[in-house]
C-alpha cells in the first residue's frame, strides 16, 4: 500500500475487555514496530518484528500485551482484560532492511485506545 | 540506557520567523542516528530531518537544519521561515545502529506558529 494503514482509528473499550489492533504496513517492509503514545508524551517502544519473527518484546508492559505477525505482513497488537492505564495511543511503524541495516521508519496514523 | 529529553514543552514563533527546538541525549554508544518528527494532529509521525552519528556536517532540508554537537550530545533544531504549517508537535528520537533499531523519543515540544 501507499502508506502504514491502522485500524481502527479510534476504539473504545470497557475495562476488562480485550481488544485487537491492526496494522497494514508498507508492502515489502521487514521490519515492523509498535509504539504505545500516552497523552502528552512521547511513544514508547513496545516490540519489534522482522518477517513473521518477534525479535524484541521487552516494551510489552504486562503479560496482557500480546502481538503477532504471522505471514510477515499484516500485525494485530492484542491487549487483554484491558485497564484503564492501557488508554493511549498505539502506533504501528514499518522500514527496509539494507545490508542489515534498519532504514527510515515509516508511521501509521495511530489508534486511539480509550479505556472506561 | 539510552535517553532523550526536550526541555521545551512549547515554544511559539512569528510566521517567517525562525526558531530553534532543543534535544540532548545521552548515550554510551559511539554509532547511532537522531532524528527530528513531526507529529501534527493526525498523529501520523512524520520525518523531517536526520543525522548520522558519524557524520560531522549538519544535515539540512530545505527550511529545517540542526546542529549536532556530538561531545555535548545535543541536537538542536533550526526552522527557518517558519510558516502555519509547521505548527505541531516536534519529537526528537535516537536510535541505534546496532540491534532491533528501536527509536527512543523526547517528550516532545509543541510548536506554535503566530500568523
Amino acid at each position: 500500500g501507499a502508506g502504514v494503514s491502522q485500524s481502527p482509528r479510534y476504539k473504545v473499550a470497557k475495562r476488562g475487555q480485550d481488544v485487537a489492533l491492526r496494522c497494514d504496513p508498507i508492502s515489502g517492509h521487514v521490519s515492523l514496530f509498535w509504539y504505545q503514545q500516552a497523552l502528552g508524551q512521547g511513544p514508547e517502544f513496545l516490540t519489534y518484528f522482522q518477517n513473521e519473527a518477534q525479535l524484541d518484546k521487552s516494551g510489552l508492559p504486562s503479560d496482557r500485551f500480546f502481538a503477532e505477525r504471522p505471514e510477515g505482513s499484516v500485525s494485530t497488537l492484542k491487549i487483554q482484560r484491558t485497564q484503564q492505564e492501557d488508554s493511549a495511543v498505539y502506533l504501528c511503524a514499518s522500514s527496509v532492511l539494507e545490508r542489515g541495516m534498519n532504514t527510515e521508519a515509516f508511521f501509521g496514523q495511530g489508534t486511539r485506545l480509550t479505556v472506561v | 540506557a539510552q535517553t532523550v529529553t526536550q526541555s521545551q514543552p512549547e515554544m511559539s514563533v512569528q510566521e517567517a520567523e525562525t526558531v530553534t527546538l532543543s534535544c540532548t541525549y545521552d548515550t554510551s554508544e559511539s554509532d547511532y542516528y537522531l532524528f527530528w518528527y513531526k507529529q501534527p494532529p493526525s498523529r501520523q509521525m512524520i520525518l523531517v530531518i536526520r543525522q548520522e552519528a558519524y557524520k560531522q556536517q549538519n544535515a539540512t532540508e530545505n527550511r529545517f537544519s540542526v546542529n549536532f554537537q556530538k561531545a555535548a550530545k545535543s541536537f538542536s533544531l533550526k526552522i527557518s521561515d517558519s510558516q502555519l504549517g509547521d505548527a505541531a508537535m516536534y519529537f526528537c528520537a535516537y536510535r541505534s545502529a546496532i540491534g532491533t533499531y528501536k527509536y527512543i523519543f523526547g517528550t516532545g515540544t509543541r510548536l506554535k506558529v503566530l500568523a
